[in-house]
């Protein structure tokens, strides 16, 4: 079954500083691997989806780095600021021809201005 | 650019009554899916539908759970006699196509039951 955790499950950075979110998963078999953006008692903004053949994709100031074989995401945000702080959810397919995202718990980035 | 939307946002209904959740996903898409995330918790997988019918289902989606494509452009989510537990954000999303495609969610609807 597949598992998705996300480490650290928070995170508070002054403004203006670069950093590293992370995700692991259990179960290889992946087609491709998704991150989201969460606001508090909103929907899930999709920002970013990098195919399994991929090993980063870019969209902005944001760049996500795939892993497969070691079942690791990273999402690297440059520049931080306050209107990035929200909850970023990792997803993968549940498994080899599955069509459901297993999401991790997220983490909530906080950028102190 | 084309978003997928919900209604209503909030609904709060009691106990052992049957709600619809009412999502129109972006029209050109082909699948259509529906989450739920219970406060604090994660986004968990409920139902994938292509075709006019199921494709996938969790062990969440029980016999209380169905969905319809009533016609074009309307996706439903039913529950038939809610319980205290189904209180939580419904999210309902759609792609393009399958595995390979990038999923896009609604801004859900919170359903409180009491």
């Amino acid at each position: 079954k597949q598992e998705v955790t996300q480490i650290p499950a928070a995170l508070s950075v002054p403004e203006g500083e670069n950093l590293v979110l992370n995700c692991s998963f259990t179960d290889s078999a992946i087609y491709n691997l998704q991150w989201f953006r969460q606001d508090p008692g909103k929907g899930l903004t999709s920002l970013l989806l990098i195919q399994s053949s991929q090993r980063e994709q870019t969209s902005g100031r944001l760049n996500a780095s795939l892993d497969k074989s070691s079942g690791r995401s990273t999402l690297y945000i440059a520049a931080s600021q306050p209107g990035d702080s929200a909850t970023y959810l990792c997803a993968v397919p549940s498994g080899a021809g599955s069509y459901q995202l297993t999401f991790g718990k997220g983490t909530k980035l906080s950028v102190i201005p | 650019e084309p978003e997928v939307t919900q209604t209503p946002s909030h609904q709060v209904t009691q106990m052992g009554q049957e709600v619809i959740l009412r999502c129109v996903p972006i029209s050109n898409h082909l699948y259509f899916y529906w989450y739920r995330q219970i406060l604090g918790q994660k986004v968990e997988f409920l139902v994938s539908f292509y075709n006019n019918e199921i494709s996938e289902k969790s062990e969440i989606f029980d016999d209380q759970f169905s969905v319809e494509r009533p016609d074009g452009s309307n996706f439903t989510l039913k529950i038939r006699s809610t319980k205290l537990e189904d209180s939580a954000m419904y999210f309902c999303a759609s792609s393009e196509g399958g595995q390979y495609y990038e999923q896009y969610f609604g801004p859900g609807t919170r359903l409180t039951v009491t």
